[in-house]
């Protein structure tokens, strides 16, 4: 089965500053991957995903990621943070098919003015 | 309407209640899933369904009941529940299986006194 790490419960980070989010899975074949990003009281939105082709991928609001199979890593980044950024993100895995996709526990955003 | 609705937004009941949760997708999604979301807990996959069948059921108490009537619309029912199922009910859908990307409603705010 597969699994994913998010070892960052919480970052602060000042509006402008450059952002990375850390993720790292276990799964034994190339996995599907993604980053969803949570408002406060709101459900998950897709920021990016990936499976094969560029490692790197874009994605929404100015994200992308970078999948490194040596690493077993799918770190989020975006350059330059807004103070909207505020949320909790979370990174996932799936194997494919019917196979249920794993989430991390999610690492929670705090920018500052 | 587009995406995905779930309906109550906020729902309190007590332990001896009886209630229904409601989760319709727009997009013409085969696959529907239920997330239990409590705080400092990864989010938990409850329920999946494909294309109406029940694929998945991550060993969850029977005082949750799902429902999938159609493609559309996927139900929670609830019975006799404890304080401790008190937590955010996520409803998802994608298009087929774990390759996909998730759409997620708003969720249901559950608290049980």
């Amino acid at each position: 089965a597969q699994s994913v790490t998010q070892p960052d419960i919480h970052i602060t980070v000042s509006e402008g500053a450059s952002l990375e989010l850390r993720c790292n899975y276990s799964y034994g074949a190339t996995p599907y991957l993604f980053w969803y990003v949570q408002s406060p009281g709101q459900g998950l939105q897709l920021l990016l995903k990936y499976f094969s082709g560029d490692t790197l991928v874009q994605g929404i609001k100015g994200f992308e990621a970078e999948f490194k199979r040596s690493q077993s890593s799918f770190n989020l980044r975006k350059p330059s943070v807004h103070w909207s950024d505020a949320a909790e993100y979370f990174c996932a895995v799936g194997a494919g098919g019917y196979q249920k996709v794993t989430f991390g526990t999610g690492t929670k955003l705090q920018v500052i003015p | 309407e587009t995406g995905v609705t779930q309906t109550p937004r906020h729902l309190v009941m007590g332990m001896t209640n009886k209630k229904s949760l409601k989760c319709e997708q727009h997009l013409g999604h085969n696959a529907m899933y239920w997330y239990k979301q409590s705080a400092k807990k990864p989010l938990e996959l409850m329920f999946v369904y494909n294309f109406k069948e029940q694929t998945e059921n991550n060993s969850v108490p029977s005082r949750f009941s799902p429902e999938c009537p159609n493609s559309s619309h996927l139900f929670l029912h609830l019975h006799t529940l404890q304080p401790e199922d008190s937590a955010l009910y996520l409803c998802a859908s994608s298009r087929t299986g774990a390759e996909d990307e998730q759409y997620f409603g708003p969720g249901t705010r559950l608290t049980v006194t």
